[in-house]
């Protein structure tokens, strides 16, 4: 049975620092991990997907690592800004889990101006 | 090329009613994943389904609840006599196919029962 974590549930940086935000799965055959994002009240929208042979994927400020063997995955927000606070959510495609999402249970984050 | 539509995005029920919410995937992909978001809880897959089929209800739970989507039109998420339990964002995802393929998420359907 695939589990996803995410640490820290909740994170509240000033603007302009770096987010670190950490996924973790415990069963390391997957297809692939998405990192996505919540705004209160709204659906999700994908930020990155990293499949199981990549070792990370960028997307303007936004850079994921995929480690497979040590089950992490690791979403880095350079320069943070108010606009990207939201909530955070990973989640891996796996045959454990019978090919759907399983998702964390996301990291809720809070730039400060 | 629009992307999944849900609707409605509100629905107000009364203890006892019939929910029943819409998804219409992306054009071009014939996989569905429906799941529901708590209040302050994460998403949990309910039910995963191909054109005419149900590949996987493991997330569903085994009364008043059914899905479908079927050769044409929308896939349906039905909810029998809905409880005040049943009060969630319910979001439907759609995918073309093949498992290396990116899920796109719908701006989900809120359901309020009063």
């Amino acid at each position: 049975k695939q589990e996803v974590t995410q640490i820290p549930a909740a994170l509240s940086v000033p603007e302009g620092e770096n987010l670190v935000l950490n996924c973790s799965f415990t069963d390391s055959a997957i297809y692939n991990l998405q990192w996505f994002r919540q705004d209160p009240g709204k659906g999700l929208t994908s930020l990155l997907l990293i499949q199981s042979s990549q070792r990370e994927q960028t997307s303007g400020r936004l850079n994921a690592s995929l480690d497979k063997s040590s089950g992490r995955s690791t979403l880095y927000i350079a320069a943070s800004q108010p606009g990207d606070s939201a909530t955070y959510l990973c989640a891996v495609r796996s045959q454990a889990a019978g090919n759907k999402l399983t998702f964390g249970g996301g990291t809720r984050v809070l730039v400060k101006p | 090329n629009a992307g999944v539509m849900q609707n409605p995005r509100h629905l107000v029920r009364r203890r006892g009613q019939e929910a029943r919410l819409r998804c219409s995937p992306m054009k071009g992909h014939s996989h569905v994943y429906w799941y529901r978001q708590l209040p302050e809880e994460g998403l949990k897959f309910m039910v995963y389904l191909q054109k005419e089929n149900i590949i996987d209800e493991s997330g569903m739970p085994k009364e008043r609840f059914s899905a479908e989507f079927p050769k044409e039109g929308p896939s349906i998420l039905r909810i029998q006599q809905v409880v005040r339990g049943d009060s969630a964002a319910y979001f439907c995802a759609s995918s073309p196919g093949t498992m290396r393929e990116k899920l796109f998420f719908g701006s989900g359907t809120q359901l309020s029962v009063l």
